[in-house]
């Protein structure tokens, strides 16, 4: 299966700033998602990025808070931009990795005070 | 709207017990049903479900998939403390390359 390496780990921001994670594939994929997870809820997708062209949004993300960039096919940025406390969750990219599911990267835990 | 919903979602139960995890959903054009385990931040894949009635089965944990009552569960037998996570069921439907999770079931198992 992939091997995703998401960082930074972990984060603690002042609010109004911006916060930008960073994932890398060990393999080459046509899309990479971007998911966020607030404090005991479930994985809402953010958007889906695919090389070339812009990002895909879903409902209630919009690109001027959560500028994603897809440089090249194993490689993808999520920005958190003039964060607030609201914005303080787990976000996880992830790739679709045929008969593994979906696979993960490790994660980035991020607290806005 | 397509969705998932999971059961319970959260249990408690002790060392050496079997509990059973439910996922039901509703998608367009299903794909797939997989099954995931969280214990810190990264969801961890347990099972990837596409045919009816065909368990899949890793260790202690097995699963199903009822394609025409649309739904799926999930059995630990023999539970162990180091199975306390939440798991999370998601299904993929064909027309988006993308998946839609349930809220989790929260599984704390006492010594």
């Amino acid at each position: 299966s992939a091997v995703i390496s998401q960082k930074p780990s972990r984060d603690i921001c002042q609010r109004g700033t911006s916060l930008t994670i960073q994932c890398q594939v060990d393999s080459q994929v046509t899309m990479m998602f971007w998911y966020r997870q607030q404090p005991g809820q479930s994985l809402t997708l953010i958007a889906t990025a695919n090389q070339g062209s812009e990002a895909t949004y879903e409902s209630g993300f919009v690109i001027d808070k959560f500028p994603i960039s897809r440089p090249n096919l194993t490689f993808s940025t999520l920005t958190v931009s003039n964060m607030s406390p609201e914005d303080s969750s787990i976000y996880l990219c992830s790739v679709s990795d045929r008969g593994w599911g979906y696979t993960f990267g490790s994660g980035t835990r991020l607290t806005v005070v | 709207e397509d969705k998932v919903v999971q059961s319970p979602l959260s249990l408690v139960v002790h060392e050496g017990d079997t509990v059973t995890l439910n996922c039901s959903y509703e998608v367009t054009n299903f794909r797939s049903l997989l099954w995931y385990k969280q214990e810190k931040k990264a969801p961890t894949f347990l099972f990837m479900l596409t045919s009816s009635g065909i368990e899949k089965k890793s260790g202690r944990l097995s699963s199903i998939l009822d394609k025409k009552e649309l739904f799926s569960i999930l059995n630990i037998t023999a539970t162990q403390t180091g199975d306390s996570a939440v798991y999370l069921c998601a299904v993929e439907g064909v027309r988006d390359d993308k998946i839609i999770f349930g809220k989790g079931t929260r599984l704390h198992i006492l010594p």
